[in-house]
């Protein structure tokens, strides 16, 4: 079975700090995408960064990039420059290529100190 | 970027009653369209898979019969909560997946429902 893991249920940063999200998955298929979404006070999923599993290169968007490791099957998220409006919800999903069903790991909650 | 307008946000309804939550695609076709439900400070749990013009498929464990979702078109699909209870209160999120499009999906901002 297809699963995703978030082992960290909470974390703090310091404004203007780094701060790296961990996620491991498991699957026993080849092609498949990873995706960090963000989920604010406010609900609303966003979209963060999305890594698919045939690219070597680490996905970078802005402040954050991700660190894919495909035989540990690792995704991990990190974010420079910490903002006070990085605070929220951050999911880690996955899904095989061609099916949308996302898979989604339990989440961590970011805190950011000012 | 595409949008997603779920709607609505909020909805308190007295227990017996039906809620329909909509989710509609405003600039672009949803060939799909899934439906999440979200109990406070967990992850998203999906519910079904609608897919324009056909039957949705129901997840394990989700009543076909108590959440009726209608995918008529290819902008619009609905949920309506039948015979609402307390325990159908939580969070509903939807979010359509692009015709021809590429592994993306959009989400809209959810509707919190809440039965007395």
């Amino acid at each position: 079975a297809q699963t995703v893991t978030q082992s960290q249920p909470e974390m703090s940063v310091q404004e203007a700090e780094t701060v790296t999200l961990s996620c491991t998955y498991d699957t026993s298929e080849s092609d498949y995408y990873l995706f960090w979404y963000k989920q604010p006070p406010s609900r609303q999923m966003i979209l963060v960064i999305r890594q698919e599993a045939y690219k070597q290169q680490n996905a970078t968007e802005n402040r954050f990039s991700v660190n894919f490791q495909k035989a540990a099957k690792s995704f991990s998220l990190k974010i420079s420059d910490s903002q006070l409006g990085d605070a929220a919800m951050y999911f880690c999903a996955y899904s095989p290529r061609g099916n949308y069903q996302l898979i989604w790991g339990a989440g961590t909650k970011l805190i950011i100190k000012p | 970027g595409a949008v997603v307008s779920q709607h609505p946000s909020r909805v308190i309804c007295k227990s017996g009653t039906s809620v329909k939550i909509e989710c509609r695609s405003l600039d672009f076709q949803a060939t799909t369209m899934f439906w999440y439900r979200q109990f406070p400070k967990q992850s998203l749990m999906l519910m079904a898979t609608s897919n324009e013009g056909s039957k949705a498929t129901y997840e394990q464990g989700v009543e076909k019969d108590k959440f009726l979702i209608n995918h008529a078109s290819l902008t619009l699909s609905t949920l309506t909560v039948t015979s609402a209870h307390p325990e159908d209160s939580s969070f509903y999120i939807c979010s359509a997946r692009e015709a021809g499009g590429n592994e993306k999906l959009f989400f809209g901002s959810g509707t919190q429902l809440s039965v007395l």
